[in-house]
């Protein structure tokens, strides 16, 4: 069965102090990897997509990674703004349905 | 990337009741999907809403709680029907890019309570 596992559940930082999330995917046929930010009361947010293991994706204080098992979403030197639930989703197979994992709730400490 | 807006944001509804949820899509798109996200769980695929053809449920879903309509290609409604407590929920219908790309934009949810 396909399956997205993020951790850590919550994680608080310090202001500037950099991080990774961790987005582990079991499944058949990977299409393509998805990173989002969702804020409270908000829809998720596109970030990034990443197709294929080595691929590296950069948003300001954001980057991608993606290996052939897992992807990271490494925060440098983070920013109260940058609190949010970050989720991370795979497209699998010939359908056009991607499957979420349950997301990392970040705290940025000023 | 498409805007998408919902209506309602959030409502308060009765147990036994039904609510429908509208989305409105500033383009044309082929597939529009719709999402339970329950507190603490991840984003559930409800069903896909192809125009023209009846939506795809996914599996623990069936048309008669959640009826959805596909009137053209800019707009779908979903209904929550027979409504208890445990479908309180936030509500949220996304699109495909349409570039190529396989990611999807989403709208800004509704967020149901039932009482």
């Amino acid at each position: 069965e396909d399956q997205v596992t993020q951790s850590p559940e919550a994680l608080r930082l310090q202001e500037g102090e950099s991080s990774s999330l961790n987005c582990s995917y079991t499944v058949s046929g990977l299409r393509g990897l998805f990173w989002y930010r969702q804020d409270p009361g908000k829809g998720p947010e596109f970030l990034f997509t990443l197709y294929s293991a080595g691929e590296e994706k950069e948003k300001e204080r954001l980057k991608a990674t993606l290996t052939k098992k897992e992807s990271f979403l490494h925060i440098t030197a983070p920013k109260p703004e940058d609190s949010a639930t970050y989720l991370c989703a795979v497209h699998a197979g010939r359908d056009d349905k991607i499957i979420f994992g349950k997301g990392t709730r970040l705290h940025i400490l000023p | 990337s498409a805007v998408i807006s919902q209506k309602p944001s959030r409502d308060i509804c009765q147990r036994g009741t039904s609510l429908t949820i509208q989305c409105q899509v500033d383009s044309q798109v082929t597939m529009m999907f719709w999402y339970r996200q329950q507190p603490g769980q991840s984003l559930t695929l409800i069903a896909t809403a192809n125009q023209g053809s009846e939506a795809t449920y996914e599996s623990g879903f069936v048309i008669d709680k959640f009826p959805i309509s596909r009137p053209n290609l800019t707009f779908s409604t979903l209904t929550v029907s027979n409504m208890s407590p445990e479908d309180s929920s936030i509500y949220l219908c996304s699109v495909s890019s349409g570039t190529g790309g396989l990611e999807q934009y989403f709208g800004p949810g509704t967020r149901l309570t039932v009482t």
